[in-house]
C-alpha cells in the first residue's frame, strides 16, 4: 500500500456542485495533515490544515478519520476558480527528531460552467 | 513581506553543465526542502535541511547537491550526473518542529518554482 494515496481524477463537476476528495494514508502514527492547492504550472499553496475535530473555512471543509486512516476535503458551491489540483500532505514522526512529510500525487478538479 | 524566493524562474542547461538554483527565505524557518515535479506527477523530495550546516538526502538525491551555509539560503545544484533534469523544481520551508509549541502542525510554504530544461 502506498504511503499516501489520492484518486487522480479528473473530477469534472458543474458550477455550484458539491465535491469531495479523499486521501488515504498508511502510517497510523501520522500526526499532521494538510490540503494544498496547485494551479497549472504554479507552486502548491496551503489551502488548510486538517484538525482531528474537523474544520471549515468558508466553502471548504476538511475532516480526519484516524480509524480508517483518511482525510477528506469537501468543497461546497463549486466555483470556476476552484479548478486546480488538490494535494494532500501527511507528516509522520520518523524518530530521532526527524519528520517525514509525504505528498499525495493530487486530485485534479475541473469546474465546468 | 516575508516569503520564499526562487530564482531564476526559467533555466536552460547544456549537456555536461552544472547549474545552481537559488532559494532564499526570510520567514526565519529552520527547515528547507527541495522537490522535483514532473508533468502530471506528484512532488518528489530531493534534499532537505532541518538546520544550518546539515542536510539529508531525500528520495531522489542522485545527481543533485545542496549546501546550507546560512539559515536563509538553500541552493540546489543540478549536476551533469543528473541525466534527466527537465522538471519543475520547488523549494519549500517550514518552521522547525523542534522549536514550535505545536510541533506537529508545521506546513510547508513554497517558492514559485524554477523550470529547468535541457538545451
Amino acid at each position: 500500500r502506498k504511503e499516501v494515496e489520492q484518486d487522480p481524477g479528473p473530477f469534472n463537476v458543474p458550477e455550484g456542485a458539491t465535491v469531495a476528495f479523499n486521501c488515504t494514508y498508511s502510517n497510523s502514527a501520522s500526526q499532521s495533515f494538510f490540503w494544498y492547492r496547485q494551479d497549472c504550472r504554479k507552486e502548491p499553496k496551503l489551502l488548510m490544515s486538517v484538525y482531528s475535530s474537523g474544520n471549515e473555512d468558508g466553502r471548504f471543509t476538511a475532516q480526519l478519520n484516524r480509524a480508517s486512516q483518511y482525510i477528506s476535503l469537501l468543497i461546497r458551491d463549486s466555483k470556476l476558480s476552484d479548478s486546480a489540483t488538490y494535494l494532500c500532505v501527511v507528516i509522520s514522526y520518523s524518530g530521532a527528531g526527524s519528520y517525514q512529510l509525504t505528498f499525495g500525487k493530487g486530485t485534479k478538479l475541473s469546474v465546468i460552467p | 513581506d516575508g516569503g520564499i524566493t526562487q530564482s531564476p524562474k526559467y533555466l536552460f542547461r547544456k549537456e555536461g553543465q552544472n547549474v545552481t538554483l537559488s532559494c532564499e527565505q526570510n520567514l526565519n524557518h529552520d527547515a528547507m526542502y527541495w522537490y522535483r515535479q514532473d508533468p502530471g506527477q506528484g512532488l518528489r523530495l530531493i534534499y532537505y535541511s532541518q538546520i544550518v550546516n546539515d542536510f539529508q538526502k531525500g528520495d531522489i538525491a542522485e545527481g543533485y547537491s545542496v549546501s546550507r551555509e546560512k539559515k536563509e539560503s538553500f541552493p540546489l545544484t543540478v549536476t551533469s550526473a543528473q541525466k534527466n533534469p527537465t522538471a519543475f523544481y520547488l523549494c519549500a520551508s517550514s518552521a522547525s518542529p523542534h522549536r514550535a509549541r505545536t510541533y506537529s502542525n508545521q506546513p510547508q510554504h513554497f517558492g514559485d518554482g524554477t523550470r529547468l530544461s535541457i538545451l
